[in-house]
């Protein structure tokens, strides 16, 4: 398997821009995760879905967040508008349940909002 | 409540020696824990996980770690360290309910001397 796919790599935007950020998880794997990583705050969880459902959101900053898992292949985060201070990796990470639950991730959406 | 705890958020060590990177958990019931190792720039990768069986897990790159439940412990060692293994390691426990949620650790940098 190819692993958990997640493009761009590298986004540079302006402040006030629509951002979308894309996940593919695993094949077969029913969880996905998506995280955001800075310095200052570490890794934070900020959704996740079950079976394309999302279960817990709590970890989204606020409503200019949102994500979506239209298929168990792909999902979307998606920033409107951007501000400089969502500047982060975004993670995307799948899991299979019944399994350990251990979490594969993705190489990572380096992001800089200018 | 789960929480884990890196008891070091710098580890300096030289080329051949030993690495010791402390890890404690707290958990209410017997929980899964993993060790992902994050290299400059690049995603996060796992290295080992326990899921109650064997107590000393052997990883990846000459990892292992030692589950002590009396000391509510996760300890990632290596018998000699390479240069390679300079990065930011995390360790995790799972959240123990069934929705394979992540509890991460704050981190630990482990740097190799020449």
């Amino acid at each position: 398997d190819a692993g958990v796919i997640q493009s761009p790599r590298h986004e540079v935007t302006e402040m006030g821009q629509e951002v979308t950020l894309r996940c593919k998880p695993i094949s077969g794997h029913d969880y996905l995760f998506w995280y955001r990583q800075t310095m200052m705050r570490g890794l934070e969880l900020l959704i996740y879905f079950n079976n394309n459902v999302p279960i817990d959101d709590s970890g989204m900053p606020e409503d200019r967040f949102s994500a979506k898992m239209p298929n168990a292949s792909f999902s979307t985060l998606k920033i409107q508008p951007s501000e400089p201070r969502d500047s982060a990796v975004y993670f995307c990470a799948s899991s299979l349940s019944g399994s350990t639950g251990t979490q594969y991730f993705g190489p990572g959406t380096r992001l800089l909002v200018l | 409540a789960q929480s884990v705890t890196q008891l070091d958020s710098h580890v300096s060590v030289s080329e051949g020696t030993p690495v010791l990177l402390r890890c404690n958990y707290s958990s209410s019931y017997s929980p899964s824990l993993f060790w992902y190792v994050q290299h400059p720039n690049k995603g996060l990768q796992l290295l080992l996980k326990y899921t109650s069986a064997a107590t000393l897990v052997k990883g990846i790159n000459g990892f292992e770690a030692e589950f002590k439940k009396s000391e509510t412990s996760f300890h990632l060692t290596k018998p000699s360290a390479h240069m390679s293994d300079a990065a930011e390691y995390f360790c995790v426990v799972s959240v123990v309910s069934g929705t394979y949620k992540y509890i991460f650790g704050t981190g630990t940098r482990l740097k190799v001397l020449a």
